[in-house]
C-alpha cells in the first residue's frame, strides 16, 4: 500500500497563477483533509471531506477550492495564487466508520509551494 | 473554541537525556488527545494517543498521560536518541463525527550525540 500520495512535491508559482494539488489514498478511507503548515502556526485545516460527495470548510478556506473526485482522490485548487499561500500543504485521510474508537489520520509527504 | 498550546522550541538535548514536551488544551466535553511526529522532509505520523481521562498512551519509549484535572497531555521519554530528532505536534479531536484535529504549533527536538 502506498498510503497517501501527493503531487507535486514542489511547485513555484507567480502571483495570479492557478494550480491544483492532487491527493490520493489507497486505504479505502471515507474522510480526507487538506492542511497547510506554516512556521509557528502548526497545521491548520483548509477543507475536509467527511465522505465521498461532501466537502466542508475548515479554519482557513479563503482562496482555495476542493473537489472530492471519488473515494480515493481529493484535490485542492488555488485559482489565483497569492504570496500568502506560500506554505507546505498536507493531505490526510482517515476511516470514519463510526464503529467507535478514535480514527487515526494518515498524512501524505506534503507539497512545498512557493508563490512569488 | 478548542485549542492546543505546546511549549515553544527548539528543545536541544544530549543523547540519553530525559525529554518532556508540555501540552495543554482547551476544549468542551471530552476530547481525544494525540501526539504526532514529523521527521525531516516527511509528513506527520501518529506517535501515541489517549481517548479518556487517566489513559496513558505509549509508543517507541514515549509516553503521555491524559490529565483532565490539569487539561494536559505532556510527552515524555526517559532516554532520547539522535533518531528522535523531529518536530512533535500535540493535537486534539473534539467530539462529533467529522474526526477533525486541532494542532498545536509544534516543538522542534534536536538531539545531539
Amino acid at each position: 500500500n502506498a498510503g497517501v500520495t501527493q503531487t507535486p512535491k514542489f511547485q513555484v508559482l507567480k502571483t495570479g497563477q492557478s494550480m491544483t494539488l492532487q491527493c490520493a489514498q489507497d486505504m479505502n478511507h471515507n474522510s480526507m483533509y487538506w492542511y497547510r503548515q506554516d512556521p509557528g502556526m502548526g497545521l491548520r485545516l483548509i477543507y475536509y471531506s467527511a465522505s465521498e460527495g461532501t466537502t466542508d470548510k475548515g479554519e482557513v478556506p479563503n482562496g482555495y477550492n476542493v473537489s472530492r473526485l471519488n473515494k480515493r482522490e481529493f484535490s485542492l485548487r488555488l485559482e489565483s495564487a497569492a504570496p500568502s499561500q506560500t506554505s507546505v500543504y498536507f493531505c490526510a485521510s482517515s476511516d470514519s466508520s463510526g464503529r467507535g474508537g478514535v480514527n487515526e489520520q494518515f498524512f501524505g509527504p506534503g507539497t512545498r509551494l512557493t508563490v512569488l | 473554541g478548542d485549542s492546543v498550546t505546546q511549549m515553544e522550541g527548539p528543545v536541544t538535548l544530549s543523547e540519553e537525556a530525559f525529554l518532556t514536551i508540555n501540552c495543554t488544551y482547551t476544549a468542551t466535553g471530552y476530547p481525544s488527545l494525540f501526539w504526532y511526529v514529523q521527521y525531516p522532509g516527511e509528513g506527520l505520523q501518529l506517535l501515541l494517543k489517549a481517548t479518556k481521562a487517566d489513559d496513558k498512551g505509549s509508543n517507541k519509549g514515549f509516553e503521555a498521560t491524559y490529565r483532565k484535572e490539569t487539561t494536559s497531555f505532556h510527552l515524555e521519554k526517559g532516554s532520547v536518541q539522535v533518531s528522535d530528532s523531529a518536530v512533535y505536534f500535540c493535537a486534539l479531536r473534539a467530539g462529533g463525527a467529522t474526526n477533525k484535529l486541532i494542532f498545536g504549533t509544534g516543538t522542534l527536538l534536536a538531539v545531539q550525540p
